[in-house]
């Protein structure tokens, strides 16, 4: 079975920060694993997915294998970063059924 | 074409009462998935659907709930004999069906049930 593990449910940092939200996972073939955001009163949304290798709105986030984990990273965070952010993993070749971590609260102070 | 949209976006029904909930997708997409979302927790996967064949459904799913997506278009979810443990979220993605891609998202539905 699959499972991604979010282990911050808020994170408060001040404008400039670094930011580090932390996704780890467990599955035992190939995931597909994104990242995924929901601002204030907005719909869930697409942040970013490892298989692009892209950076949005300044975060970026790499795929270790090794540590299992999937973290996302921003060297200086900003008061609209404030969000909901999920880490999601998706199955390779297998069922695709997509499993959600419990998310993480991102506060931004000015 | 505005996105997913879904119907209705709240929901207050008793006990023991039926509901149905509606989902249209973005167009052109042949995937479409259903989520639950209680408070404290991301989404969690209920079923989906390529086009009208429904491939995948969580074994966690009551029996009480069934899906359908008859024409490959919008899907309905209904949830009979509701209870109050089913008070939640309930969200409805679409995407294209292809690997890796992004699943774009409803408003979603609140249901309480008292």
């Amino acid at each position: 079975a699959q499972r991604v593990t979010q282990p911050e449910k808020l994170l408060s940092v001040f404008k400039g920060a670094p930011v580090e939200l932390k996704c780890n996972y467990s599955y035992s073939g190939s995931p597909e694993l994104f990242w995924y955001v929901q601002y204030s009163r907005q719909r869930l949304q697409l942040l970013l997915r490892h298989i692009s290798r892209e950076s949005i709105k300044g975060f970026t986030a790499d795929l270790n294998k090794g540590e299992t984990s999937f973290h996302l990273k921003k060297p200086f965070a900003q008061e609209e970063d404030s969000a909901m952010y999920y880490c999601a993993l998706v199955p390779v070749g297998g069922s695709y059924i997509p499993t959600f971590g419990r998310g993480t609260s991102l506060i931004v102070h000015p | 074409d505005t996105g997913v949209s879904q119907d209705p976006r709240h929901k207050i029904t008793k006990r023991g009462q039926n509901v149905t909930f509606r989902c249209d997708p973005i167009s052109e997409h042949n995937r479409l998935y259903w989520y639950r979302q209680t408070l404290g927790q991301g989404p969690e996967f209920l079923t989906y659907f390529q086009n009208e064949a429904q491939l995948e459904k969580s074994r966690l799913l009551s029996d009480r709930f069934s899906a359908e997506r008859p024409k490959g278009s919008f899907s309905t979810l209904e949830i009979q004999r509701t209870e109050q443990g089913d008070s939640a979220m309930y969200l409805c993605a679409s995407s294209l069906g292809s690997q890796g891609d992004e699943q774009f998202f409803g408003p979603g539905t609140r249901l309480t049930v008292l």
